[in-house]
């Protein structure tokens, strides 16, 4: 059972704006930056946004990232194929003192 | 360029131990980055299982920390995972990883492709 939630999937037409979101606690969003991975199928993660909104070279403009308080969100804009993957939003968590992982999303594109 | 290739075996019996080792190419395992393991049981999340350098601290999930021991072998240039009294729980793709910066013990940006571990009973 994770300690940061997001929601199972989200969908969207190509060209379109996708929010994923990402649900902690004090312990973890709250006293530390997030991090997202985008997971295409049969591959390994890939950091794609660090410290809640910077984007490592190489990755997309059209991924964002931002925090407030205990949640954090990924938006994605001008949606495209290539972008169908699962998304896992993570953070290191005082009380467990372990890094953590989201429960992931699916993006679908229509 | 820095890669990461996992390599063990693929099948497991319940109540023994799983080894697997991460071969680094392109960097040099003391050259004081921490490096991790983390799973993925099939159809699943991804799980961290720890982070460790031989020249620093070591972090381990505290839901695993009992079974797990990490281990570099500075002549190989390769880092290693055993994790103890496995079950059926255990069965998962296990992937090597490297952080972002030195100062990061988690935040992983160079992955390896993953090894599948199925455990058997």
């Amino acid at each position: 059972q994770s300690v940061l939630t997001q929601t199972p999937s989200a969908s969207g037409t190509p060209g379109q704006w996708v929010t994923i979101s990402c649900s902690g606690s004090k312990s973890n969003i709250g006293s530390h930056t997030v991090n997202w991975y985008q997971q295409l199928p049969g591959t390994a993660p890939k950091l794609l946004i660090h410290n809640n909104s910077q984007r490592p070279s190489g990755v997309p403009d059209r991924f964002s990232g931002s925090k407030s308080g205990t949640s954090a969100s990924l938006a994605i804009s001008g949606l495209q194929s290539e972008d169908e993957a699962d998304y896992y939003c993570t953070a290191w968590d005082d009380s467990l003192n372990a890094y953590v992982f989201g429960t992931g999303t699916e993006v679908i594109v229509l | 360029q820095v890669q990461l290739q996992e390599s063990g075996p693929g099948l497991v019996k319940a109540s023994e131990t799983l080894s697997l080792t991460c071969d680094v190419s392109g960097d040099s395992i003391s050259s004081g980055f921490y490096w991790g393991w983390i799973r993925q049981p099939p159809g699943k999340g991804l799980e961290w299982i720890g982070s460790f350098s031989h020249l620093r601290n070591a972090y381990y999930n505290p839901s695993l920390k009992s079974r797990v021991t990490m281990s570099v072998d500075t002549s190989k240039n390769q880092f290693s995972l055993k994790l103890s009294s496995v079950t059926a729980a255990d069965t998962a793709m296990y992937y090597c990883a490297r952080p972002y910066t030195f100062a990061d013990k988690a935040k992983f940006s160079i992955w390896g492709q993953g090894t599948l571990v199925t455990v058997s009973s």
